[in-house]
């Protein structure tokens, strides 16, 4: 079945300093979500990335989609205190209503 | 619009009871997925129901059962509980039948197992 990989698992970043996780799919993706868990709290969406090497923007935030739709990353410039959190990517496999597949999740925890 | 709700938002039960969580997703929503949700496996997919069919389901054991009502409403059920099943079990909805919508998370159901 499809897996979603998704790295670093943790990630602490001195405020200031950018981060970046990672998302690889096992199977070709008809789309990526990404999602924001902050703690204690329920995955709110922020993206989907739907076109081979489509490039999102959100303020400090940028999402890619790989040419192969099999990855994606998401990069966040010059981190700050409200930035902690889990972040995690959704694919759904293409063809048809496929089920969603979340990768693990990337927790990041921003040091003042 | 009210966003999606859950209940019980906690639930404490002993092995071996069985469990009915219930979801009532975003007015106007008519998908409706359930993930489990624990420290070491992230969100792990459970089903999806679609207009009352269940379009796709994960990778768990027969005790764990859902169904969808006309009004869009979800419950899922867990029979023979273990202590594994304890985790955050979280409702989505969303708007139609496409694959291109986003999910709207509501605040899970906190479950454990003693």
């Amino acid at each position: 079945g499809q897996q979603v990989m998704q790295i670093p698992q943790y990630q602490h970043v001195q405020e200031g300093e950018d981060f970046t996780t990672y998302c690889n799919s096992s199977t070709t993706l008809s789309n990526i979500q990404w999602y924001k868990q902050r703690p204690g709290g329920h995955p709110v969406f922020l993206i989907q990335l739907v076109k081979s090497g489509e490039v999102k923007k959100q303020k400090r935030l940028t999402f890619q989609f790989g040419e192969a739709k099999k990855n994606s990353s998401l990069h966040i410039t010059a981190t700050q205190t409200t930035d902690v959190g889990t972040y995690f990517c959704a694919g759904r496999d293409s063809g048809g209503y496929q089920k969603v597949t979340f990768g693990i999740g990337t927790k990041l925890q921003v040091i003042p | 619009k009210a966003g999606v709700t859950q209940t019980p938002r906690y639930l404490i039960k002993t092995r071996g009871q069985q469990v009915t969580l219930s979801c009532s997703p975003i007015s106007g929503h008519r998908s409706v997925s359930w993930y489990q949700q624990t420290p070491g496996q992230g969100l792990q997919f459970l089903f999806e129901y679609f207009s009352e069919t269940q379009r796709n389901k994960g990778n768990f054991p027969g005790r764990f059962s859902g169904r969808q009502f006309s009004n869009s409403r979800s419950e899922m059920n867990v029979s023979t509980l273990e202590l594994g099943d304890s985790a955050l079990y979280l409702c989505a909805s969303s708007p139609s039948g496409t694959s291109y919508n986003e999910q709207f998370f509501g605040p899970g159901t906190r479950l454990t197992v003693l």
